[in-house]
């Protein structure tokens, strides 16, 4: 089982539409959870960080975190052709605050 | 204000030439760390400076070489690389203070090795 693991995608989606990113991680000690956006041939850039069970909402974004299930996902509502991107999870390692685990990407497509 | 500068954008180097990438920040991050990322992949780290000390060296070939002069500067020093070392070159920091850190990366350096 990989550490943390995204859908590759790609995923499709309508204009205005809802897209729903999920993850899911191995290591049961993670605490900090990061979504990154990431464009073709640019670097990753942060979307949401999430440290509670729970939701937690920015702007068309919603991060939701669910550490029994060891589940993080990224809801984006009213979705826009800018947001057709590579959404990249990250999950801290255990014991390593400075260490990130990374999935492998989900790509993202928005069909005007 | 969440910026990492690095420089150059591009580089194409040789395989026998000696080049240094560039990162600084000034956001009082105490922990600065280089990654390499191929196309289609996830960012690979490469080394963690914190508190201007090496922390984390993620077994990296000796062709490379981190360096960070202060608490806002990291550099890279490339040394007879090969071509598969080929690719985007990130640097990140974050506060390094807390449990939850979160990384701020910079633009990144695209790298070409002939």
């Amino acid at each position: 089982q990989k550490e943390v693991e995204q859908n590759s995608g790609p995923l499709s989606v309508p204009e205005g539409a809802i897209a729903s990113l999920n993850c899911t991680y191995s290591d049961r000690g993670s605490q900090s959870f990061f979504w990154y956006r990431q464009y073709s041939g640019k670097s990753p850039e942060l979307i949401m960080s999430i440290y509670s069970n729970g939701d937690k909402e920015d702007g068309r974004f919603t991060a939701q975190l669910n550490k029994a299930s060891q589940y993080v996902s990224l809801l984006i509502r009213d979705s826009q052709p800018s947001d057709s991107a590579t959404y990249l999870c990250a999950v801290n390692k255990a014991g390593n605050n400075r260490k990130l685990i990374w999935g492998l990407g989900t790509s993202l497509a928005v069909n005007p | 204000d969440t910026e990492v500068t690095q420089t150059p954008k591009h580089l194409v180097m040789g395989m026998t030439n000696k080049k240094s990438l560039k990162c600084e920040q000034h956001m009082g991050h105490r922990a600065m760390y280089w990654y390499k990322q191929k196309a289609k992949k996830p960012p690979e780290l490469m080394f963690v400076y914190s508190y201007e000390k090496l922390s984390i060296n993620e077994s990296v070939p000796s062709r490379f070489s981190p360096e960070c002069p202060n608490s806002s500067l990291l550099n890279l020093h490339l040394h007879a690389l090969q071509p598969e070392d080929s690719a985007l070159y990130l640097c990140a920091s974050c506060p390094g203070t807390g449990n939850t850190d979160t990384q701020y990366f910079g633009p990144g350096t695209r790298l070409t090795v002939l």
